[in-house]
């Protein structure tokens, strides 16, 4: 009964390749999120969808590409990948219902060779 | 530009004793602030908050302290266990954002 799934959980690809990111969750929140956590284990945020709609992009190469389908769904696509894109990927969600407080997946462990 | 910090990469501490936990912040504009934990291989998972009109919020063994006129906060474990260790994640909020702003994290470890 997994509140935020993503998958997958580990992925090891070469550089150059285009590769997904997939988020689910049921919760019934209207809002999604994109963290990344860097070598220095820093946790930023990198996209926030609203109901479908894109209402945060911090600053991250156009190389990544978020997609929602619908508001349980936030997909994170990765074109061109490079060896500095190895980190670990949260999805998280929240909802003004949950006090905003935000609730994390168990994050995707990419490495990229 | 960390705009939150916390300073104390590890903590150690006796079984039963309290745990102590900083952070410190560098934005007057945050008005919500929380503490995640997290084990290995898993997310952060959410464990107390605070909103920035309050001082305190305790939760069972948990209470946040906010000194907003310092711009820190702590987050204190009584009686801490062996089953919280884990890295703890301060993280803020600016309201008219809703996004979180998050330290380094700071690793417990609690010795039966």
């Amino acid at each position: 009964d997994t509140a935020v799934s993503q998958t997958p959980k580990y992925l090891v690809t070469q550089m150059g390749n285009d590769k997904s990111i997939k988020c689910e969750q049921n919760l019934g929140h209207d809002t999604m999120y994109w963290y990344k956590q860097d070598s220095k284990k820093f946790l930023k945020i990198m996209f926030s969808y609203n109901n479908k709609e894109l209402i945060i992009n911090e600053t991250v190469p156009n190389r990544f590409s978020p997609k929602s389908p619908d508001k349980a769904h936030l997909n994170l696509h990765i074109n061109s990948l490079e060896l500095g894109d190895s980190a670990v990927y949260f999805c998280a969600s929240s909802s003004a219902s949950s006090g905003n407080t935000i609730y994390f997946g168990e994050g995707s462990w990419l490495t990229v060779v | 530009d960390q705009q939150v910090k916390q300073n104390s990469p590890s903590l150690s501490v006796q079984e039963g004793r309290i745990s102590i936990l900083n952070c410190d912040y560098t934005n007057s504009m945050f008005d919500y602030f929380l503490w995640y934990k997290k084990y290995p291989a898993e997310g952060p998972t959410f464990l107390i908050s605070i909103s920035s009109i309050k001082d305190k919020n305790e939760d069972g063994r948990f209470t946040v302290f906010l000194n907003k006129s310092a711009k820190h906060l702590s987050l204190h474990i009584v009686p801490s266990q062996p089953g919280d260790s884990a890295v703890y994640f301060c993280a803020a909020r600016k309201s008219n954002t809703g996004k979180l702003i998050f330290g380094q994290g700071t690793t417990l470890q609690v010795k039966p």
